[in-house]
């Protein structure tokens, strides 16, 4: 019963540095996402993917990358790190027939 | 292309009085809308949710939320909240024309329950 599973939970980078958010998911859902949330802004989409292989760019995809070779997986990378960057990212899924994401506890990630 | 505007950003409210959240969207199609909520270093949970046919929609925690199609409105109200109901909530739209699998979030509403 684990259902959206991201780490790690909090991680603090310096400037130019990079690392990947990673996102697992075992309710066998194809649709996976990628938010961020900023205070007072509500949820931005960065990236989604429809199935294994398929991805697409949302509202603010710049300075990211994600891929999808699995059903299950679906990680976030950030190659350049940026404090504009300094968020809370969240992964959501959700099922062909479900209307409705299930998301997970979120990454809190600061860059200074 | 579609959106949604959350009316007021923080609401203050005693314990056992009610409460109503506003909501209100925009889009040129058809749409599914839905409540989240989510509680302190927590992600989001789905409260409720419109896809179709009664406009009075019933979730969990006691919470219910009205579709009104001609205000382009979906208002989520408790006729009695508790302390444990403080927590930020989210409306959100997504277009039902295309299965709806992309979501729009509002910037959230803070309900702060106060003994």
């Amino acid at each position: 019963n684990a259902g959206v599973t991201q780490t790690p939970k909090f991680r603090i980078l310096k400037i130019g540095q990079s690392m990947t958010l990673q996102c697992t998911q075992d309710m066998n859902h194809n649709y996976m996402y990628w938010y961020r949330q900023d205070p007072g802004m509500g949820l931005k989409l960065i990236y989604y993917s429809v199935g294994a292989g398929i991805t697409d760019k949302g509202e603010v995809p710049n300075g990211y990358n994600v891929s999808r070779s699995t059903t299950e997986d679906f990680p976030l990378r950030l190659e350049l790190a940026a404090p504009s960057q300094t968020s809370v990212y969240f992964c959501a899924s959700r099922g062909q027939e479900a209307y409705g994401y299930t998301f997970g506890s979120g990454t809190r990630l600061t860059v200074v | 292309a579609q959106s949604v505007t959350q009316l007021d950003s923080q609401v203050p409210v005693f314990e056992e009085a009610p409460v109503e959240l506003r909501c209100n969207y925009s889009s040129s199609v058809s749409v599914y809308l839905f409540w989240y909520v989510q509680y302190p270093n927590q992600g989001l949970q789905l409260l409720l949710k419109y896809l179709s046919g009664s406009t009075l929609v019933k979730g969990i925690n006691g919470f219910e939320a009205e579709f009104n199609k001609s205000q382009t409105s979906f208002h989520l109200r408790k006729p009695s909240v508790h302390i444990s109901d403080t927590a930020e909530y989210f409306c959100a739209v997504s277009e039902a024309n295309t299965g709806g699998f992309k979501t729009i979030f509002g910037a959230g509403t803070r309900l702060f329950v106060k003994a």
